[in-house]
Parts: C-alpha cells; sequence; structure tokens
C-alpha cells in the first residue's frame, strides 16, 4: 500500500501567518493517464471531512485562494496563507492513484 | 445541491451484521462513484472501497474483504454498506462520500458502535 507521511504531526500558527503541510508519497502518484491525484481534505471539529485541494493543485468549488497545493512525483505541499480562525482543524492528504486509497495520517493546526 | 444523508447512529452486538445507508440527491446517482470510509474515535482516516450504482461494480481495499459489502439501490438513490461479524475494532464513524478520483462531497457519518 502506498504510505503517505504528512509533517508536521501538529501546528500552531498565529491569526495572520502562512502554515505549510507536506505530504510524502513512498511511491510516485502519476498516473499512466498523466494526472496527478493527490488531494487535501480539512476536517473541522466534530464535521465531516471537506475537500480543499484536487490533482495536486486545484482548488475545489468555494475554497479561498488562500489555500495553494503544489508538488509532484512523491513530494507534495499546501500551504496556506493569511490563516483565519475558521481553518482550523485537521488536514489530511489523500492518493486515489493507486489501489487501495489511502490517507496520510494528518496535520492537526490550531490557533495561537 | 448535492446532499448524502446518512442513516442513523447504531449499537450494535460482537457477532453480529449492520446495515448502514447513504441516501443522494441533487445530482444524478447513477453517474458518480459512491466511497466510504472508516473513522477510528481519535484516529484518521481508512478507505474501505466504492461502488458505481450505474452498473454495481465495486472495489475493496483488501483489509475489508469480507467485512464490508457495498450495495446500491438505483430506484431510491441510496447506497449501503453493510459490516458482518462485528467486533470491537470496527466501532467507528462510517462516511459515504461521492468521488470518481476526488470526494467532493460527504455524508454528515454513521456511529457505529459494537457493544455487548
Amino acid at each position: 500500500d502506498v504510505v503517505l507521511t504528512q509533517t508536521p504531526v501538529s501546528l500552531s500558527v498565529t491569526l495572520g501567518d502562512q502554515a505549510s503541510i507536506s505530504c510524502r508519497s513512498s511511491q510516485s502518484l502519476e498516473y499512466s493517464d498523466g494526472y496527478t491525484y493527490l488531494e487535501w481534505y480539512l476536517q473541522k471539529p466534530g464535521q465531516s471531512p471537506q475537500l480543499l485541494i484536487y490533482e495536486v493543485s486545484n482548488r475545489f468549488s468555494g475554497v479561498p485562494d488562500r489555500f495553494i497545493g503544489s508538488g509532484s512525483g512523491t513530494d507534495f505541499t499546501l500551504k496556506i496563507s493569511r490563516v483565519e480562525p475558521e481553518d482550523l482543524g485537521v488536514y489530511y492528504c489523500f492518493q486515489a492513484t493507486h489501489d487501495p486509497l489511502t490517507f496520510g495520517s494528518g496535520t492537526k493546526l490550531e490557533i495561537k | 445541491q448535492v446532499q448524502l444523508q446518512q442513516s442513523g447512529a447504531e449499537l450494535v452486538k460482537p457477532g453480529s451484521s449492520v446495515k448502514i445507508s447513504c441516501k443522494a440527491s441533487g445530482y444524478t446517482f447513477t453517474s458518480y462513484d459512491m466511497h466510504w470510509i472508516k473513522q477510528q474515535p481519535g484516529n484518521g482516516l481508512e478507505w474501505i472501497g466504492w461502488i458505481y450504482p450505474g452498473n454495481g461494480n465495486t472495489k475493496y481495499n483488501q483489509k475489508f474483504n469480507g467485512k464490508a459489502t457495498l450495495t446500491a439501490d438505483k430506484s431510491s438513490s441510496t447506497a449501503y454498506m453493510q459490516l458482518s461479524s462485528l467486533t470491537s475494532e470496527d466501532s467507528a464513524v462510517y462516511f459515504c462520500a461521492r468521488g470518481t478520483r476526488e470526494l467532493d462531497y460527504w455524508g454528515q457519518g454513521v456511529m457505529v458502535t459494537v457493544s455487548s
């Protein structure tokens, strides 16, 4: 199975500052069709996960442009510029390239 | 608007089975995969499998072979997951989520508690 390693495990950020989360894969996530199916989800406290980013860098409908996904191959990053109170929660990366589909172990974002 | 409405919490006995549902609305049910995801208390997310309601095709995480069975009823736009031979390790919240590659809409989750 593909292992996604997220760092850091937790992150405490001052409002208005930038946060950065890394997701490293044990295998390349580029699929045979040329696309890379790496996504980012945010699970706010007491809620279901919500899609933020798909195919590495595409923001889902309604996601603010403060959320920026980047990377290729096995190394991926989610940057959140100008962190706001509603950004707190656990961030997960997820790969849909290889079966079984797998999630990273999560990064908890706290507000200082 | 797309909505996935899941059934209510379940308290079930060890060794029994449970079937939970996910009713879809706001889109063509038969045109998208429906995925199922497990989240144990305080833990991360684990992908169980998907079903394509258009033709009933399924794909499972091997870990859940024999544990989870995915079905779908086109007439009611409802996806189901049956969990069998339940143990305490199956106590978790189970989510359904629509998607092909990305999981763009999620249900609210169903808490399944396995206890005697």
